[in-house]
């Protein structure tokens, strides 16, 4: 059971928009920031979002971040088939002294 | 910026194993260093960070006492000493960097490591 919830699975068809949720509590998201990992299968992870709802130079802005209370979601938006991947949420936890990754979303293009 | 991970392999339950994560195309003691894993088909955790200098290291409570983490600014190589492994230890490990305050991303990963803890 992780720390953070996500949502096992969400889908869109292609060009369309998803939303990625990541709830968590006061000692987590509610006085952090939250980043966002991108997985593609069989690779590294690779940031996405840091800082709650800001973009490496290298990552479209076609995704975003937004942090509200102990919640954080990310949006992706002209969906592609490349982006079919495990997104990833984290955060620190001041209360476990630790990181804390929400347990995955999986991202199907329809 | 280049993390290489290695070290992995089978291990015995008990028994002990070091990771290796050579960093290169940065200042090595500029950074924090982490290691994070991931059982095949599961979700990420984060195990455990060293300070830019070494000076300060947390551990997630699952690998407290067993794991030591450890660097070598020398030669831009940060460790992962694993004694009395089980089982649940086996993962893929990854070692990533991040600046130096405690909701910092990591910014770049390495490429992982299979550990398997198996008789």
């Amino acid at each position: 059971q992780s720390v953070l919830t996500q949502p096992p699975s969400v889908s869109a068809a292609p060009g369309q928009k998803v939303t990625i949720s990541c709830s968590g509590s006061n000692s987590n998201i509610g006085n952090n920031y939250v980043s966002w990992y991108q997985q593609l299968p069989g690779t590294a992870p690779k940031l996405l979002i840091y800082e709650s709802n800001k973009r490496p130079s290298e990552i479209p802005d076609r995704f975003s971040g937004s942090k509200s209370d102990t919640s954080a979601t990310l949006g992706i938006t002209g969906l592609q088939t490349g982006d079919e991947a495990d997104y990833y949420c984290a955060t620190w936890d001041s209360s476990l002294s630790a990181v804390v990754f929400g347990g995955g979303t999986k991202v199907t293009v329809l | 910026v280049q993390l290489v991970e290695s070290g992995g392999g089978l291990i015995q339950p008990g028994g002990s194993l070091r990771l290796s994560c050579v960093a290169s195309g940065f200042t090595f003691s500029n950074y924090w260093m982490h290691w994070v894993r991931q059982v095949p088909g599961k979700g990420l955790v984060w195990v455990s960070r060293i300070n830019g200098d070494g000076s300060s290291t947390i551990y997630a409570d699952s690998v407290k006492g067993r794991f030591t983490i450890s660097g070598d600014t020398a030669k831009n190589t940060l460790y992962l000493q694993m004694n009395s492994l089980r089982a649940e230890d086996s993962a893929v490990y990854y070692c990533a960097r991040s600046f130096g305050y405690s909701s910092s991303p990591f910014d770049y990963w390495g490429q992982g490591i299979l550990v398997t803890v198996s008789s």
